[in-house]
């Protein structure tokens, strides 16, 4: 049962231009979400996250949208530079129901064209 | 802050041995996770710490595996008996208490059972 889906397995995006990566979640209880950025021999780093009772949160090139009535959440790079290629996972978890541990996706891998 | 330190990166077994991980999280960290990844997939969720006290361990703890974390800094990660299926990626995050902080991983190591 994958509680948080990303259904692109890749996205190849011009550099300069936005890179939109879309996630799906099927747990209502999920109340805080994350992007982390995973390198290749490296483990995921942290990227941007959003509280439930948000629906946007920017920090640079970096915004996250939340769209709870779909169950959608989507991340937003623009402009993408070639340092952003890599594989991105959202993440989930339910603080306020007790579920403290993050529930993953099976990511997207970004690559940005120069 | 170092960040979260695992050891060993790589380590290579025959299927039957017991292996150990270790994970030393950020000082100031109350929480410590364990997750595992293999190719394709995201992070899974096993176990975790609040200090030294083990919280909640997911199904996919089967026997074999146990965790400790006697002093509530470090942790070990032991797998008895190992088989093909458990060669993954172990990731190790740690984090503060409390509602809304992020996980901050570890490189992981990775494991292969021959």
């Amino acid at each position: 049962d994958q509680q948080v889906k990303q259904n692109s397995p890749s996205l190849s995006v011009q550099e300069g231009r936005i890179s939109i990566l879309n996630c799906d979640y099927t747990n209502s209880m999920f109340d805080y979400f994350l992007w982390y950025k995973k390198y290749p021999a490296e483990g995921p780093t942290f990227l941007i996250s959003i509280s439930s009772i948000k629906d946007k949160n920017e920090d640079g090139r970096f915004t996250v949208f939340l769209n709870k009535s779909a169950k959608h959440l989507s991340l937003h790079i623009v402009p993408s530079q070639p340092g952003d290629s890599a594989v991105y996972f959202c993440a989930a978890e339910g603080f306020t129901f007790g579920n403290e541990k993050l529930t993953f996706g099976t990511g997207t891998r970004l690559t940005i064209i120069p | 802050d170092t960040g979260v330190s695992q050891d060993p990166r790589h380590k290579i077994t025959k299927r039957g041995q017991n292996v150990t991980f270790r994970c030393d999280p950020i000082s100031e960290h109350n929480r410590l996770y364990w997750y595992r990844q293999t190719l394709g997939q995201g992070p899974e969720f096993l176990t975790y710490f609040q200090n030294e006290a083990q919280l909640e361990k997911s199904r996919l703890l089967s026997d074999r595996f146990s965790a400790e974390r006697p002093k509530g800094s470090f942790s070990t990660l032991e797998i008895q008996r190992t088989e093909q299926g458990d060669s993954a990626m172990y990731l190790c995050a740690s984090s503060q208490q409390g509602e809304n902080s992020p996980l901050h991983f570890g490189n992981g190591t990775r494991l292969t059972v021959t």
